[in-house]
């Protein structure tokens, strides 16, 4: 098993463009979560989805929309980057337990 | 609604000393709590998790945490340091979402050990 795989693991946008940030998992598990990460400020949710065909917003999803295209990948678009949008970005999925298994994540930069 | 506090934003330590990461919480129903460590440029791991079973959590790599209701805390212990602990930590709380059965984490700023030989 891969686990969970994020694709790319590196990305410099300029302001205006707009990118998608893909997740997959194999391990057939339920929900999915994309997380941002800045210094000093820890890991905080943007969107998840508790199942196939459900989204929900987490703590900071101003200028993000997500697609959970099936069950096994989650997708994070950017419509319009912005510099404040420069960050690591995770997701992570989750089957009905409490664990949540992370993916390597995506440094994005937004010039 | 839930939310994690790490006093410290930065720890040093030397080689062979006591690691203590200070960990409180707020969470209106019994959480669910975890330590998560992040080496440099890569992805989180899973150091440990209290889950309502015994109080002091033993994980991975000499680290245990005990959890204390009464204080609300749940902080990172191990004995000795080693430089390899070098990386930084992140506590953070779980409840299941009202609604379902959803859980959600949220997660302390985190705290940079850093270990001086």
């Amino acid at each position: 098993n891969a686990g969970v795989t994020q694709t790319p693991k590196f990305q410099v946008l300029k302001t205006g463009q707009s990118m998608t940030l893909q997740c997959a998992q194999d391990m057939n598990h339920n929900s999915m979560y994309w997380y941002r990460q800045d210094p000093g400020m820890g890991l905080r949710l943007i969107y998840y989805s508790a199942s196939e065909g459900t989204t929900d917003k987490g703590e900071v999803p101003n200028g993000y929309n997500v697609s959970r295209l099936n069950k096994r990948e989650f997708s994070l678009r950017l419509e319009s980057a912005a510099p404040s949008q420069t960050s690591v970005y995770f997701c992570a999925s989750r089957r009905t337990s409490w664990r949540q298994y992370f993916g390597p994540g995506t440094r994005l930069t937004v010039l | 609604a839930q939310s994690v506090t790490q006093l410290g934003s930065h720890v040093s330590v030397s080689e062979g000393a006591l690691v203590l990461l200070r960990c409180n919480y707020s969470s209106s129903v019994p959480p669910y709590l975890f330590w998560y460590v992040q080496y440099p440029n890569q992805g989180l791991q899973l150091l440990l998790k209290y889950t309502s079973a015994a109080t002091l959590v033993k994980g991975i790599n000499g680290f245990e945490a005990e959890f204390k209701k009464s204080e609300t805390s749940f902080h990172l212990t191990k004995p000795s340091a080693h430089m390899s602990d070098a990386a930084e930590y992140f506590c953070a709380v779980s409840e299941e979402s009202s609604g379902g059965s959803n859980y959600k984490l949220t997660f302390g700023k985190g705290t940079l050990l850093t270990v001086n030989p």
